[in-house]
């Protein structure tokens, strides 16, 4: 059964910093991983979509890697915002014949000005 | 593109009541997915549905859940007989395919009282 876990649960930094948050996953055999953004009472947004083929996604100050070999991806955020404030969760597609993703509890993250 | 919209918000019902959820997927999406966020944690699979079709409804409680997503029409999530423990936030999402990205809607969240 796959089990997906996110370092830390919550994160506050100062802004202009670069951070890093982490995700594990227990079954490398995965389809793809995925990293969204919620905001509180809000659903979900997409940022970043990496498959299983790919070492990394880019998007803006957005950076996704992904090792499969051993279970972990990041999601790197350059210059961080105060607007970056938000819930970052990933979820793993365990790939053929399951739909389902598997999510994290999520990283809190806090840019203060 | 109208993104994936949820109807109601916001829903309270008494216990004992029906709980009605609805989900309009984005245009030339034909999957859905219901996802169940309980307080303090992460999103659990419910069930994926394609036109008139459950494919997999592996993460839905036995008795008093059901989903439907019929030819015409949204998605619905039926919950009969609402007890306090179905307090929860919904969410639905959706894709072009089992493969590609989800594109989740706001929630709807449910409170019994």
């Amino acid at each position: 059964k796959q089990e997906v876990t996110q370092i830390p649960a919550a994160l506050s930094v100062p802004e202009g910093e670069n951070l890093v948050l982490n995700c594990s996953f227990t079954d490398s055999a995965i389809y793809n991983l995925q990293w969204f953004r919620q905001d509180p009472g809000k659903g979900l947004t997409s940022l970043l979509l990496i498959q299983s083929s790919q070492r990394e996604q880019t998007s803006g100050r957005l950076n996704a890697s992904l090792d499969k070999s051993s279970g972990r991806s990041t999601l790197y955020i350059a210059a961080s915002q105060p607007g970056d404030s938000a819930t970052y969760l990933c979820a793993v597609h365990s790939g053929a014949g399951s739909y389902q993703l598997t999510f994290g509890k999520g990283t809190k993250l806090s840019v203060i000005p | 593109n109208a993104g994936v919209m949820q109807n109601p918000r916001h829903l309270v019902r008494r216990r004992g009541q029906e709980a009605r959820l609805r989900c309009s997927p984005m245009k030339g999406h034909s999957h859905v997915y219901w996802y169940r966020q309980l307080p303090e944690e992460g999103l659990k699979f419910m069930v994926y549905l394609q036109k008139e079709n459950i494919i997999d409804e592996s993460g839905m409680p036995k008795e008093r859940f059901s989903a439907e997503f019929p030819k015409e029409g949204p998605s619905i999530l039926r919950i009969q007989q609402v007890v306090r423990g179905d307090s929860a936030a919904y969410f639905c999402a959706s894709s072009p395919s089992d493969t590609r990205a989800l594109h989740f809607g706001n929630g709807t969240r449910l409170t019994v009282t």
